[in-house]
């Protein structure tokens, strides 16, 4: 079956634009997780969802994140008015179960966002 | 607050070798999960092993097992009979509430 996909896997913006990422998770997935990689790092944990449901958000590192996945399949990443410090990849993942226990994630390929 | 520290950012091995990975991390809990995931160049990341924190078996995959010492927190990965293929960054996670990563190791296998 289908793995995670993301959109686009290539973002240049500049800086102030706003920007939307999207991420298809694997179907039938209750749990989806967004990531920040930044260049050399591992990733850092930005947001979850069960469901529609956004249930931790403590990783989003200023009010201009934002995420949502309203219908709980979809979900999109938005961040505005972009800063030179937001470059890095943003890492999608997906699992079967239910909260950020054991379950394995399933990861896209990622978006590389380059704010010039 | 939770870390992982993996001490080498890169290493080599010669195919058909075996090489380990090393990684210590810090955490209060008592109950969690840690894993060992790779990121192959340009490709995803996919889960190569995973261990749960209040089994002290080693947990073992095929080429790849580690050395899980809860009283020092430390998560090594050993790979044996190394391929091509295993060239990759590989993370170690811990997983309380959510998914720990350390810096990474890079690891190239030469023939």
């Amino acid at each position: 079956g289908a793995g995670v996909s993301q959109s686009p896997r290539y973002k240049v913006a500049k800086r102030g634009q706003d920007v939307a990422l999207r991420c298809d998770p694997i179907s039938g997935h209750v749990s989806l997780f967004w990531y920040q990689q930044a260049l050399g790092q591992g990733p850092e944990f930005l947001t979850y969802f069960q469901n529609e449901a956004q249930l931790d958000k403590s990783g989003l590192p200023s009010d201009r994140f934002f995420a949502e996945r309203p219908e709980g399949s979809v979900s999109t990443l938005k961040i505005q008015r972009t800063q030179q410090e937001d470059s890095a990849v943003y890492l999608c993942a997906s699992s079967l179960g239910v909260g950020q226990g054991s379950y394995e994630q399933y990861f896209g390929p990622g978006t590389r966002l380059t704010v010039t | 607050a939770q870390t992982v520290t993996q001490s080498q950012p890169e290493m080599s091995v010669q195919e058909a070798e075996t090489v380990t990975l090393s990684c210590t991390y810090d955490t209060s809990e008592n109950n969690y999960y840690l894993f060992w995931y790779k990121q192959p160049p340009s490709r995803q990341m996919i889960l190569v092993i995973r261990q749960e924190a209040y089994k002290q078996q080693n947990a073992t995959e095929n080429r790849f097992s580690v050395n899980f010492q809860k009283a020092a927190k430390s998560f090594s990965l050993k790979i044996s009979d190394s391929q091509l293929g295993d060239t990759a960054m590989y993370f170690c996670v811990v997983n309380t509430d959510k998914l720990i990563f350390g810096t990474g190791t890079r690891l190239q296998v030469f023939p």
